[in-house]
């Protein structure tokens, strides 16, 4: 049973526009979430993350969006760059249990 | 490079045999997870050790098994391939027992593929 959905298999954004990544969730104890990058033939690297307290973190370009009553969260990137075509994972946990990944959103910023 | 590494890079063997895959944690790192990305799935905890002890124990076959050394290296042994465990696996590492509020840095994989 998939905890954490990403139903957007892929996304297509052009440069200087913003790109909008979703992803939903079911666990309503999840507490930590985080978006990871993976560029082929590498390892995710950590982006960006927020706790449940909280309902928007920002960073740079990336923000990211919280909306536990939806259990939906969003990562958002602005202005898109041809550098951030990647693939996207969302991850959550709860209480410093295991962490539970979406399946991915492939990112492909068109110059 | 996130100071994780992987050995090998790719592997491949046949059904019925046996693999260990070796991840050496960044510096410093206690904790060391394992990860498997099968085809469009997203990447499935399989277990995780901290300072040479199970702490967690995810979707991880019986065929599978782990352990985590003294000098903070991990392998995980898969038995009896199946066409299935063909994957890529990832290990992460992080400084601390819990994944709360902090993030794991991961290494770039080894990709096994079973023929």
């Amino acid at each position: 049973d998939q905890q954490v959905k990403q139903n957007s298999p892929s996304l297509s954004v052009q440069e200087g526009r913003i790109s909008i990544l979703n992803c939903d969730y079911t666990n309503s104890m999840f507490d930590y979430f985080l978006w990871y990058k993976k560029y082929p033939a590498e390892g995710p690297t950590f982006l960006i993350s927020i706790s449940s307290i909280k309902d928007k973190n920002e960073d740079g370009r990336f923000t990211v969006f919280l909306n536990k009553s939806a259990k939906h969260l969003s990562l958002h990137i602005v202005p898109s760059q041809p550098g951030d075509s990647a693939v996207y994972f969302c991850a959550a946990s709860a209480f410093g249990n295991q962490f539970y990944f979406g399946t991915g959103t492939s990112l492909t910023v068109i110059p | 490079d996130s100071g994780v590494t992987q050995t090998p890079k790719h592997l491949i063997t046949a059904t019925g045999q046996r693999v260990t895959l070796r991840c050496s944690p960044r510096s410093g790192d206690l904790s060391v997870y394992w990860y498997q990305q099968s085809l469009d799935q997203g990447l499935q905890f399989l277990i995780q050790y901290y300072n040479g002890e199970e702490r967690a124990k995810g979707n991880i076959l019986e065929r599978f098994s782990a352990q985590q050394f003294p000098d903070l290296h991990s392998e995980l042994n898969l038995s009896s391939l199946e066409l299935g465990d063909s994957a890529l696996y990832f290990c992460a590492s992080s400084p601390r027992p819990a994944t709360s509020f902090y993030e794991q840095y991961f290494g770039p994989g080894t990709r096994l593929t079973v023929t």
